[in-house]
């Protein structure tokens, strides 16, 4: 089945760019839209922003601002890039797929472990 | 401050049943029948228990169930077991800008 593994730096200093790619295996990218959430220490899940297998993209308003999602079809991933980053983004990053091609609605239907990032000098 | 309202924390004992509400606007919950449900367990990422207001993936349980009415959602989870003790949140597809909004999150404790 699909399986989703997310990879990256753990700590990042403030007002830099924090760099994670989500690497998909046991299927193919193409036909989905891919999402990036977000969950703070002891806190619930925020959406980052989404990527679909053709490049499209939306971002959630409050961060859009700051985010680049992409997508590499020919190594099956797809990457966020939020930049200026302070304390405040300091969460569980998870990678997440929406099940919408296979369920017929939108809903997140596999996901990744999840990468703890630390905004920290 | 979460899009969706739901409860901080609901129990129950073994063998009752439960529901958690979530609650949000006609611009989310109230225009789409398309709210999910996610379990999460301490240090495990979220795993979908229903989508589309009240369908199951294959493998979940079938002591979990949902509803809507207006602008609130419902997950009910009947026969409660151990096993059942997480954090549960609801999510519903907003429209292609916001796309989609998460509630905070409620935490049930099996007594």
């Amino acid at each position: 089945q699909v399986q989703l593994q997310e990879s990256g730096p753990g700590l990042v200093k403030p007002s830099e760019t924090l760099s994670l790619t989500c690497t998909v295996s046991g299927g193919s990218i193409s036909s989905y839209y891919w999402s990036w959430i977000r969950q703070p220490p002891g806190k619930g899940l925020e959406w980052i922003g989404y990527i679909y297998f053709s490049g499209s993209t939306n971002y959630n308003p409050s961060l859009k601002s700051r985010v680049t999602i992409s997508v590499d079809t020919s190594k099956n991933q797809f990457s966020l890039k939020l930049s200026s980053v302070t304390a405040a983004d300091t969460a569980v990053y998870y990678c997440a797929r929406d099940g919408w091609a296979t369920l017929g609605a939108h809903a997140f239907d596999v996901w990744g472990q999840g990468t703890m990032v630390t905004v920290s000098s | 401050q979460s899009a969706l309202t739901q409860p901080a924390s609901v129990s129950g004992s073994p063998g009752q049943s439960i529901t958690i509400s979530c609650t949000g606007t006609s611009s989310d919950v109230g225009s789409y029948n398309l709210v999910s449900w996610y379990q999460q367990h301490p240090g495990k990422a979220p795993k979908l228990m229903i989508y589309e207001v009240s369908k199951r993936p294959s493998g979940v349980s079938n002591r979990c169930s949902g509803s809507k009415s207006g602008n609130t959602a419902s997950l009910t989870i009947s026969g409660l077991q151990a096993e059942d003790e997480a954090d549960y949140y609801c999510c519903s597809y907003a429209g292609t800008s916001t796309y989609v909004v998460f509630g905070g999150g409620t935490k049930l404790t099996v007594l």
